[in-house]
């Protein structure tokens, strides 16, 4: 089955500094890659999604970005706020499995005010 | 209450009991979903629901049942708990077309003693 790593497990930055959030995948045939943020006490929510044939996806302050050759996709994130700590979630889906994805094992990211 | 909700929001039982959580969702999506959410695991899918009398087994399923006999309702029974099925199990709920995207519910905290 699908295999998704992320990285880093935790992830500290200063108010108005970026932050980026890396993934790995394993099945060449995924071709969905979704991005939770789950804020404490709550379940994920979803904040961006690309397909595969798609290399780059933008919505204000957040971007994403996929290499299919490499296998690998990452989250942007631009002059952090306070409100964008939380634990953040990739995952991948293969097509005909798109009810089921993987997701990595989650980011932890703090925005130091 | 619209929307997917999960009880209870916590609870402590005991090794060898039966544990049953629930969830309900409100917009009639075909998907629904159970994870557990472990640390330095991310989200593992335990079983998840095409439609009402469809389920199928995730990543984990050991020692988890389910049953849909109606599309809002999607519970999961522990049959015998054990320490290690401690954990935070969250209930999601999906469309059957595009964007696919997961909506979770707040989280059942279990704890097995």
């Amino acid at each position: 089955g699908e295999n998704v790593e992320q990285h880093p497990s935790t992830l500290s930055v200063q108010e108005g500094d970026s932050a980026v959030i890396k993934c790995t995948y394993s099945d060449s045939a995924s071709n969905y890659f979704p991005w939770y943020k789950q804020e404490l006490g709550k379940g994920p929510q979803l904040i961006i999604d690309i397909r595969s044939n798609v290399g780059e996806k933008k919505d204000q302050r957040i971007a994403v970005t996929l290499n299919k050759t490499a296998k690998h996709f990452s989250l942007h994130i631009t002059e952090t706020q306070p409100e964008d700590s939380a634990v953040y979630f990739c995952a991948a889906s293969i097509p005909g499995g798109y009810q089921k994805v993987t997701f990595g094992t989650g980011t932890k990211l703090q925005v130091i005010p | 209450d619209a929307g997917i909700t999960q009880s209870p929001r916590y609870k402590i039982t005991e090794t060898g009991r039966q544990v049953t959580l629930m969830c309900h969702q409100t917009w009639s999506h075909s998907y629904m979903f159970w994870y557990r959410q472990d640390l330095g695991h991310g989200l593992r899918l335990i079983y998840y629901s095409a439609a009402a009398d469809i389920t199928d087994k995730g990543e984990v399923p050991d020692g988890y049942v389910v049953s849909r006999s109606k599309t809002e309702n999607f519970p999961l029974t522990l049959e015998s708990a054990t320490r290690s099925q401690t954990s935070v199990y969250f209930c999601a709920s999906s469309e059957n077309r595009e964007p696919y995207e997961q909506y979770f519910g707040p989280g059942t905290r279990l704890t097995v003693t």
